[in-house]
């Protein structure tokens, strides 16, 4: 399978408890997002990484949230001391980015239930 | 503030009619244009990307762009109740970092038999 792999597909975790999501995106793909998205809502985007760069972070990216990204292959992402507001489905996605041509293709998602 | 609105619906048409899906962006210097559909429970999968104003047709679907205007939007012809699903509009932002794609809320588009 070469499209966006992500892991797990779901986690339930007690509230203040720390989680960590992986994503592997399409081999050889540059760009990498991480969006969350909650029912009935548009993904929203948390931060993007060019290569191993960290580019942009939402100012919806509190302290407890952080990404990686070492040697520009997989990312992972990291919530601390979890809240039920946390629960969402978490996205990565990732691109071939040349200028302004960016098809960005999704895994299948992590869904994060915080009790 | 990069804003990508797009009409919540639901937006309900026959089947066998034209669907029209409209998007306004807030940035003028985005070149880059993405149509994403979204089944419920299962995540978004690219149907459409246009960069140049005009329209792009691919097979059922037409999107058209009017940098002018910083309105895009998607036609689907012959809809079908396999249509029904929500649709994201999506632009790349520049500015402080190229590439960053941002999503609208989506137009939830239901089909009828």
């Amino acid at each position: 399978d070469t499209g966006v792999s992500q892991n797990p597909r779901h986690k339930i975790t007690k509230r203040g408890q720390n989680v960590t999501f992986r994503c592997d995106p399409i081999s050889e793909h540059n760009r990498l997002y991480w969006y969350r998205q909650t029912l009935g809502q548009g993904p929203e985007f948390l931060t993007y990484f060019q290569n191993e760069a960290q580019l942009e972070k939402s100012r919806l990216l509190s302290d407890r949230f952080s990404a990686e990204r070492p040697k520009g292959s997989f990312s992972t992402l990291e919530i601390q001391r979890t809240e039920q507001g946390d629960s969402a489905m978490y996205l990565c996605a990732s691109s071939w980015g040349q200028g302004d041509m960016n098809e960005a293709f999704f895994g299948q998602g992590t869904r994060l239930t915080v009790v | 503030q990069k804003e990508v609105e797009q009409n919540s619906g639901p937006l309900s048409v026959p089947e066998g009619a034209i669907a029209s899906l409209n998007c306004t962006y807030s940035d003028r210097g985005s070149q880059s244009f993405f149509w994403y559909r979204q089944y419920s429970g299962k995540s978004p999968e690219l149907i459409m990307f246009i960069y140049s104003n005009g329209d792009k047709e691919d097979g059922r679907f037409t999107a058209q762009l009017n940098k002018a205007s910083q309105y895009v939007s998607l036609l689907i012809r012959d809809s079908q109740p396999s249509d029904s699903a929500t649709y994201l509009c999506a632009v790349i932002y520049y500015g402080g970092s190229q590439g960053n794609l941002i999503f609208g809320k989506g137009t939830k588009l239901s089909v009828k038999p």
